[in-house]
């Protein structure tokens, strides 16, 4: 049984740019929620998919977007890079309101 | 506002030492909820423990043990005979509700380095 898939592992993009990460949910998982952690600190909520709606969202601008599919998978959107986005992004599914999360081992972007 | 200190940036220990990992945690919330989690170089978060706030009963799972005091506010986490396997980051995060929509609240991380 697969777990937490994200993609690519890695990525380098420059300041002003777009990028896309992507994430598929563990089997069974309905909910996917993404992190942000930067270096050295711990991982810090960026917002929650639901059926296909945003249903929770941290302190994170505009320019952090998301979109979830009917298949539960999830992609997370960032506009107008800035040398602060540089960071590992995780991923969380889990399923419902009994349920824990499992993660995913991220994607490490970097902005130049 | 919920929050979650570890004091502790780095720790080195020596194969086989007894460490111990230390949690405190703001919340205005009666209900809650605390958790361990362990990241790998690899960097997925592996889930180590959850503890309810009503809960206040020590755990112990193999080497592992936590400490939860809520006079204290603190969720301490003890390694006993540490391995070079257990060098990673741990994590010590808080939620309102033990639950997959509530998100967490995670503290700065405590780096463990076990040295053979």
């Amino acid at each position: 049984d697969a777990g937490v898939t994200q993609s690519p592992t890695h990525l380098i993009k420059t300041r002003g740019q777009q990028v896309t990460l992507r994430c598929s949910p563990k089997s069974g998982h309905d909910t996917v929620s993404w992190y942000q952690q930067a270096l050295g600190q711990g991982p810090q909520f960026i917002f929650q998919y639901y059926e296909e709606e945003e249903r929770q969202r941290g302190n994170f601008p505009d320019r952090f977007s998301g979109h979830q599919f009917p298949n539960y998978s999830s992609e997370l959107n960032v506009n107008a890079l800035l040398l602060g986005d540089s960071a590992l992004y995780l991923c969380a599914s889990s399923s419902g309101p009994r349920g824990g999360y499992t993660f995913g081992s991220g994607t490490r972007l970097t902005v130049v | 506002a919920q929050k979650v200190t570890q004091a502790q940036t780095e720790i080195s220990v020596v194969e086989k030492e007894d460490v111990t990992l230390d949690c405190v945690y703001e919340t205005r919330d009666t209900t809650y909820y605390l958790f361990w989690y362990k990241q790998p170089p690899s960097g997925e978060l592996v889930f180590l423990i959850r503890r309810n706030s009503f809960d206040e009963q020590n755990e112990i799972s193999g080497r592992y043990s936590w400490n939860f005091q809520k006079s204290t506010s603190s969720f301490n986490f003890t390694i006993t005979a540490s391995q070079v396997v257990d060098s990673a980051v741990y994590f010590c995060a808080l939620s309102e509700r033990n639950s997959g929509n509530t998100p967490l609240v995670f503290g700065k991380g405590t780096r463990l380095s076990v040295i053979a």
